[in-house]
C-alpha cells in the first residue's frame, strides 16, 4: 500500500531559526495536504497542493509539491514559540477515494 | 458553525469492557473517517465511510473493532472486548466532498486508556 515518509522526526530550533520538514510518497500523489497538530490538539488543516511544482505561501510558512509529485515541503521562516507543535503531510492517492495517508509528522519544538 | 463533536473526551475502561466512542460529522459533510493515534504508529485510518455508506474498513485492527453510520449526523465505533493495546487518541475526520478538494476537518478526539 501507500507509504507516507517524513523526516525529521524531531526538530529544536532557537526562536527566529528556520524549520524544515520533507514529506516522501511511495506512489504519485494526486494532492498532498499539511496538517499542524498543537501538543493536546487535534491535526488542523494548514493547506492543499495539487499541481506539480506547486509553491503556495502562508505568511512564514511555504510548502512546495514536487514536480513528480511524490514529495512536499514545508519550511518555516524565523520561527515563532506559536509555531510549536507536530506537523504532517498527508497524500491522497488519486483513486478518488478521498482517504489520506499520514506520515508520522514532525514535532517542532523552539526554544525562546 | 459547530465543528467535528466526539464523545466522550476521554474514556477510561478495564481490559474487556465494551468501549463505544460517538462521532457527530459537521453537517453537510459527506464523508467521514476515523483515525487512531498512537506514539507508536502515529495517525492509522481505520475506517471511513462515504454517504454513510462504509467504502474502506482494511483499517480496522481485528473483529474486535466495529463501526457504524446510521444516519448522515452520527457516528459510532465500537471495541468489544478492549485490551491494553487499544490504549490510544481516536480522531474522527469529515470532509464534504467537492472536486479535488478534500480537507479533513478533526474533531477534539477521545483519549482511551485500558487498564
Amino acid at each position: 500500500g501507500q507509504q507516507v515518509m517524513q523526516i525529521p522526526q524531531y526538530q529544536h530550533v532557537q526562536e527566529g531559526e528556520d524549520f524544515t520538514t520533507y514529506c516522501n510518497s511511495s506512489t504519485t500523489l494526486s494532492n498532498i495536504q499539511w496538517y499542524k497538530q498543537r501538543p493536546g490538539g487535534h491535526p488542523v488543516f494548514l493547506i492543499q497542493l495539487v499541481k506539480s511544482g506547486e509553491v503556495k505561501k502562508q505568511k512564514r510558512l511555504t510548502f512546495q509539491f514536487g514536480e513528480a509529485k511524490k514529495n512536499s515541503s514545508l519550511h518555516i521562516t524565523a520561527t515563532q514559540t506559536t509555531d510549536v507543535g507536530t506537523y504532517f503531510c498527508a497524500g491522497a492517492d488519486g483513486t478518488g477515494s478521498y482517504q489520506l495517508t499520514f506520515g508520522k509528522g514532525t514535532k517542532l519544538s523552539v526554544i525562546p | 458553525d459547530a465543528g467535528v463533536i466526539q464523545s466522550p473526551r476521554h474514556e477510561v475502561t478495564e481490559m474487556g469492557q465494551e468501549v463505544t466512542l460517538r462521532c457527530k460529522p459537521i453537517s453537510g459533510h459527506n464523508s467521514l473517517f476515523w483515525y487512531r493515534q498512537t506514539m507508536m504508529r502515529g495517525l492509522e485510518l481505520l475506517i471511513y465511510f462515504n454517504n454513510n455508506v462504509p467504502i474502506d474498513d482494511s483499517g480496522m485492527p481485528e473483529d474486535r473493532f466495529s463501526a457504524k453510520m446510521p444516519n448522515a449526523s452520527f457516528s459510532t465505533l465500537k471495541i468489544q472486548p478492549s485490551e491494553p493495546r487499544d490504549s490510544a487518541v481516536y480522531f474522527c475526520a469529515s470532509t464534504y466532498r467537492q472536486g479535488a478538494r478534500n480537507e479533513q476537518f478533526f474533531g477534539p478526539g477521545t483519549r482511551l486508556t485500558v487498564l
